[in-house]
């Protein structure tokens, strides 16, 4: 089905693990984000691709890791996750810099 | 980096009622969108502009560039409008978008 999936839907793990959150488009858009969304902060930018092999920081990305190997693909490691990371993750993508974006169902991450 | 306020922050209304919420940001930007997030969580883009107006459906989005000011307007409401509306903008010397905190809908029977 075409659209952009996330995986997994929800995660609980402890501080000082890596955790990889899993995000997928079936689009061939450009451009993909990471977001996270907390009470009282809205959503924030993590990372965003432009392309493959293309990422770049956003407004939060202390902590985080992205790569973008292929196109459909932009995984988000938290490679050492402490509980000021727990949060929901949005991923997004869109066909280009300034356009709609088309958002991912949502991970909730608990790092306990 | 660019503020964007929201107003209101929370909204009940009755089924039926003319719903306004407001977006205000600071700095010049080159869209502002709107986007509905669902009680389940999921997030929908409404709409995305430049200038003028946009309608679709019962919503309608406007923008003044020069005040930095967007409003979304929903006519006869219902319950299923129930709902975060979440403004955002690009540009304005950040990357991605910015969001403002949301507002929350509540339209009661």
């Amino acid at each position: 089905d075409a659209g952009i999936t996330q995986s997994p839907r929800y995660k609980i793990t402890e501080t000082g693990r890596q955790v990889t959150l899993m995000c997928h488009q079936t689009w061939s858009h450009s451009y993909m984000f990471w977001y996270r969304q907390d009470l009282g902060h809205g959503l924030r930018l993590i990372y965003y691709s432009a392309a493959a092999d293309i990422t770049d920081k956003g407004e939060v990305p202390d902590g985080y890791v992205v790569s973008r190997s292929k196109t459909e693909n932009f995984p988000l490691t938290l490679e050492s996750a402490t509980r000021s990371q727990t949060s929901v993750y949005f991923c997004a993508s869109s066909p280009g810099r300034v356009g709609l974006e088309f958002f991912g169902p949502g991970t909730r991450l608990t790092v306990l | 980096k660019n503020e964007v306020e929201q107003s209101p922050q929370n909204l009940t209304a009755q089924e039926g009622e003319f719903i306004t919420i407001n977006c205000s940001y600071s700095v010049g930007i080159s869209a502002l969108h709107w986007l509905q997030q669902h009680p389940g969580g999921g997030i929908v883009s409404l709409f995305m502009l430049s200038s003028g107006k946009k309608k679709h459906g019962r919503l309608i989005a406007t923008i003044n560039i020069q005040e930095k000011h967007s409003s979304l307007h929903i006519t006869a409401s219902h319950p299923r409008d129930s709902a975060v509306y979440i403004c955002a903008v690009e540009g304005g010397g950040a990357d991605g978008l910015t969001f403002g905190k949301g507002t929350h809908l509540i339209i009661q029977p």
